[in-house]
């Protein structure tokens, strides 16, 4: 019973293409982000979400766009993909803004 | 500017063996320190949360220390095991919704 999924666990595209990653958690958390780590494992915020209202957009290209239809899901849409947007996106959900960070298993993108 | 530096990058030990994870951090002002353990194709995991009163908090072989006057914090792993590889993050909240990543530390145990 996982407690933040996200799909796909791959995804390996053509650049230029459109892709989305899913993200759903089944805490009951209010919050939720997403997160890309990079070849040398650094994590680093994209954006964060709090009862569906976004409060934290850092400097992310306007090609991604996350959107949150409910509290329970926060989903990443990237579009035009580029070779520089390879790497692991995880999306992670905690309770309250400065609570412990529950993480999902990550999404492996490679743009070829 | 907030930062979170880990040292050492990387460290292999024997099996059994002991070590020791730093965290140094001028985030400021400070609201809590968390170790995470992050396996290999795996989300990270929190091991333990400290606030700013804590100086010590264990979670099994995991003993984390804090130390705010000099900023600096660490995780002692005791009588290591294979599945203690793994990297091992530091990440350090400032008050409300700010939270910084160090860089990890990548732990390998060997038989």
């Amino acid at each position: 019973d996982t407690a933040v999924s996200q799909t796909p666990k791959y995804l390996v595209t053509q650049m230029g293409n459109d892709k989305s990653i899913k993200c759903e958690q089944n805490l009951g958390h209010d919050t939720m982000y997403w997160y890309k780590q990079d070849s040398k494992k650094f994590l680093k915020i994209m954006f964060s979400y709090n009862n569906k209202e976004l409060i934290i957009n850092e400097t992310v290209p306007n090609r991604f766009s996350p959107k949150s239809p409910d509290k329970a899901h926060l989903n990443l849409h990237i579009n035009s993909l580029e070779l520089g947007d390879s790497a692991v996106y995880f999306c992670a959900s905690s309770l309250g803004r400065s609570g412990e960070l529950f993480f999902g298993e990550g999404s492996r993108l490679t743009v070829l | 500017k907030n930062q979170v530096e880990q040292s050492p990058q990387s460290l292999i030990i024997l099996e059994g063996k002991n070590c020791t994870l730093q965290c140094n951090y001028t985030v400021s002002p400070f609201s809590n320190l968390r170790w995470y353990k992050q396996d290999t194709g795996r989300g990270p995991v929190s091991l333990t949360i400290m606030t700013f009163s804590e100086n010590t908090k264990s979670n099994g072989r995991y003993t984390a220390t804090l130390d705010a006057d000099t900023k600096q914090s660490s995780l002692h792993i005791t009588a290591s095991q294979l599945s203690d590889s793994a990297s091992y993050i530091c990440v350090v909240s400032a008050g409300y919704q700010k939270v910084t990543f160090g860089t990890g530390t990548k732990l390998q145990v060997i038989p």
